[in-house]
């Protein structure tokens, strides 16, 4: 069946513009996870939704990074005011259970802020 | 907050060699630890999971073992294989999230 999918899968954007990244978790997962990879690290994370609701998004760097899943399935990460430093691998994963059980992940987005 | 720390960083062996990578985390209360896999330009994947109640999980050449006393846990990887290349991450679990070590890159070679 379908796996995560993520898009885009790479983004080019400038300093101070708004980016928008998509994921499509597998059909029935309840938990979506955002996490951020910079290179040679490991996955940062940065929000978890059970459902609709953002269940925890302790891990979102500032104000400019918000995220969103209006209907329990695509999540959308949105950037404001991009800034060099956000340039990474942005991955989403989803579960059917939360915290204790397997994490399937989508290959990712690269964004890279010039 | 949870720390997961994992060393080595690079790890070079030859084919049909052992390979063991090992991690500490600093949240006692943790008690779910997955390893994962990824290979260049894919996502992680999941390859063998440990939780608190258990010491040692095994399946085929990948075992996994836990000291929850010390707060330390290991992957081993016996008889490598060149396609078991890749950067592997041991994880936490901590608050229904994971918290991922910074990941070791391993080298097989023929």
């Amino acid at each position: 069946g379908a796996g995560v999918s993520q898009t885009p899968s790479n983004k080019v954007t400038e300093k101070g513009k708004y980016v928008e990244l998509r994921c499509d978790p597998i059909s029935g997962h309840t938990a979506l996870y955002w996490y951020r990879q910079s290179l040679g690290q490991g996955p940062e994370f940065l929000i978890y939704f059970q459902g609709t609701g953002a269940a925890d998004d302790s891990g979102l760097p500032n104000d400019r990074f918000f995220a969103v899943r209006p209907e329990g399935s695509v999540s959308t990460l949105k950037i404001q005011r991009t800034e060099r430093g956000d340039s990474a691998v942005y991955l989403c994963a989803s579960s059917s259970t939360s915290g204790t059980g397997e994490l399937f992940f989508g290959e990712g987005s690269r964004l890279t802020v010039l | 907050g949870e720390n997961v720390e994992q060393h080595p960083s690079t790890l070079s062996v030859q084919e049909g060699d052992s390979a063991v990578i090992k991690c500490t985390y600093s949240d006692s209360a943790s008690n779910y630890f997955p390893w994962y896999k990824q290979e260049l330009g894919k996502g992680p994947q999941l390859i063998i999971d440990i939780r608190s109640n258990v010491g040692e999980k095994k399946d085929q050449r990948i075992a996994v073992t836990l000291n929850k006393t010390a707060k330390h846990f290991s992957l081993h990887i016996t008889e490598t294989q060149p396609e078991d290349s890749a950067v592997y991450f041991c994880a936490a679990s901590i608050s229904d999230k994971l918290i991922f070590g910074t990941g070791t890159r391993l080298q097989v070679f023929p």
